[in-house]
């Protein structure tokens, strides 16, 4: 089984609807993250967590919102989503061993469509 | 602004030959370095992590961080098709950062 788990895979929704992507992990990590990428702009981070009780904001949170709803659980939601919010989102999560190494594993990912 | 800058390519090497792929970063105190791999539509895949100025290797892949010039690179010994993919470099500063900044990513192709 797949370390970092995300549904669904695939999306496509209308303007103005809701809409949460779910990540679950078993890789027994505390950090987990949420990024978007967009073709010629890379990844970028829109939301992550250290712990359960720990939710900070990335890059670019606007129209987005998270919960961590146990150490394996991070959900994503979009409000009211919009056509540009369309992309390819990641969950990730990375475990700190010592002060210099933080590597992140990603999920499979989710292809939005927002029409 | 924390950046990180690679050529976005595509760069076009020949099977068997060697690929380099070039990183640069602004943040001075930046800590750790990761090159991933991505295939299209695919997730992130780490290949190399480095922490020391120097060269590390693994395999085909060497990584090498100069500090000093804020660069790090990746080279691909003995290129294969199946290398072909884009490559990501991710820098990681601390230092009360804990954000991971990625480059935009070089699209390599490597021609059999």
């Amino acid at each position: 089984d797949a370390d970092v788990t995300q549904t669904p895979r695939n999306r496509i929704t209308k303007t103005g609807k809701r809409i949460m992507l779910e990540c679950s992990q078993t890789k027994g990590h505390d950090r987990m993250y949420w990024y978007r990428q967009d073709p010629g702009l890379g990844l970028r981070l829109i939301y992550y967590s250290f712990d359960v009780k720990d939710i900070n904001k990335g890059e670019i949170s606007d129209g987005y919102s998270v919960s961590r709803q146990a150490q394996a659980k991070f959900s994503l939601s979009l409000e009211s989503a919009i056509p540009n919010q369309t992309a390819l989102y990641f969950c990730a999560t990375s475990d700190l061993i010592g002060t210099s190494t933080d590597t992140q594993y990603f999920g499979p990912g989710t292809r939005l469509t927002v029409l | 602004q924390k950046e990180v800058e690679q050529n976005s390519g595509p760069l076009s090497v020949p099977e068997g030959a060697i690929a380099s792929l070039n990183c640069t970063y602004s943040d001075r105190v930046s800590q750790s370095f990761f090159w991933y791999r991505q295939y299209s539509g695919k997730s992130p895949e780490l290949i190399m992590s480095i922490y020391s100025n120097g060269d590390k290797e693994d395999g085909r892949f060497t990584a090498q961080l100069n500090k000093a010039s804020q660069y790090v690179s990746l080279l691909i010994r003995d290129s294969q098709p199946s290398d072909s993919a884009t490559y990501l470099c991710a820098v990681y500063s601390g230092a009360g950062s804990y954000q991971l900044t990625f480059g935009k990513g070089t699209k390599l192709s490597v021609i059999p």
